[in-house]
């Protein structure tokens, strides 16, 4: 059974890089027929996509967000990463990484169905 | 980006009522749509996606139905821990965009 953690600073100060990594466990990250996501949660508010990678649909970021942000996998660890620079009180939220299924055939990327339990990151001097 | 609209944004309703929850695209995402709960301090649950097709696990208490720009997720009879926040979900194209919630709170 796939399990996905989360881990990073809980505190990063405006204009720095926010940093964090999914360790996953059960599931290989460069397997075929997933993708893996970024996502966040602003607290009270609603869901928002960073950015997902998959080993044959490569990389999509949130067009809002592109020009800050980067995934990038280790397979020797299993893990992937997020980076978010020149961070503001904006982005303030609980992080989360996900799986979901792709169907290279139809080219759909059905919702992630497993998440790991989230991490809050507080942007603040 | 493709705006998705749920509504109402609160339904009150008591244990053993049926809930029914709106979810309406601002253009057609054909049966590319899921639905999530979430409670509160949790990650959210995918409970159907292609519109209709409950995800592993979830009771038959949930159905989805819907395709193009309205949809539906109901709930037939409400039980004590379905009392949470539920996310509809598009992934028709880049990027999949969620709609604002609708929260099913105990009258």
């Amino acid at each position: 059974q796939v399990q996905l953690q989360e881990s990073g600073p809980g505190l990063v100060k405006p204009s720095q890089t926010l940093s964090l990594t999914c360790t996953v466990s059960g599931y290989s990250v460069h397997s075929d027929g997933v993708y893996w996501s970024w996502l966040r949660q602003p607290a009270g508010k609603g869901l928002e996509w960073i950015g997902r990678f998959s080993s044959s649909g490569g990389t999509n970021y949130s067009p809002s967000l592109q020009s800050r942000v980067t995934i990038s996998v280790d397979a020797s660890k299993n893990q992937f990463s997020l980076r978010l620079t020149s961070v503001t009180a904006a982005d303030t939220a609980v992080y989360y990484c996900a799986r979901g299924w792709y169907d290279s055939g139809s080219g759909n990327y059905y919702p992630s169905g497993e998440w790991g339990r989230g991490t809050l990151v507080t942007v603040s001097a | 980006e493709i705006v998705l609209t749920q509504s109402p944004a609160t339904l009150s309703l008591s244990p053993g009522e049926r809930a029914t929850l709106s979810c309406r695209a601002s253009q057609s995402v054909r049966s590319n749509l899921g639905w999530y709960q979430q409670k509160p301090g949790q990650a959210p649950r995918l409970l159907i996606y292609g519109a209709s097709t409950r995800a592993t696990g979830i009771p038959a208490s949930f159905s989805g139905s819907g395709s193009g720009t309205e949809f539906t997720l109901t709930i037939s009879s409400l039980r004590s821990e379905d009392f949470a926040v539920y996310y509809c979900q598009h992934y028709d194209d880049w990027p999949p965009t969620f709609g604002q919630g609708t929260k099913v709170e105990i009258k």
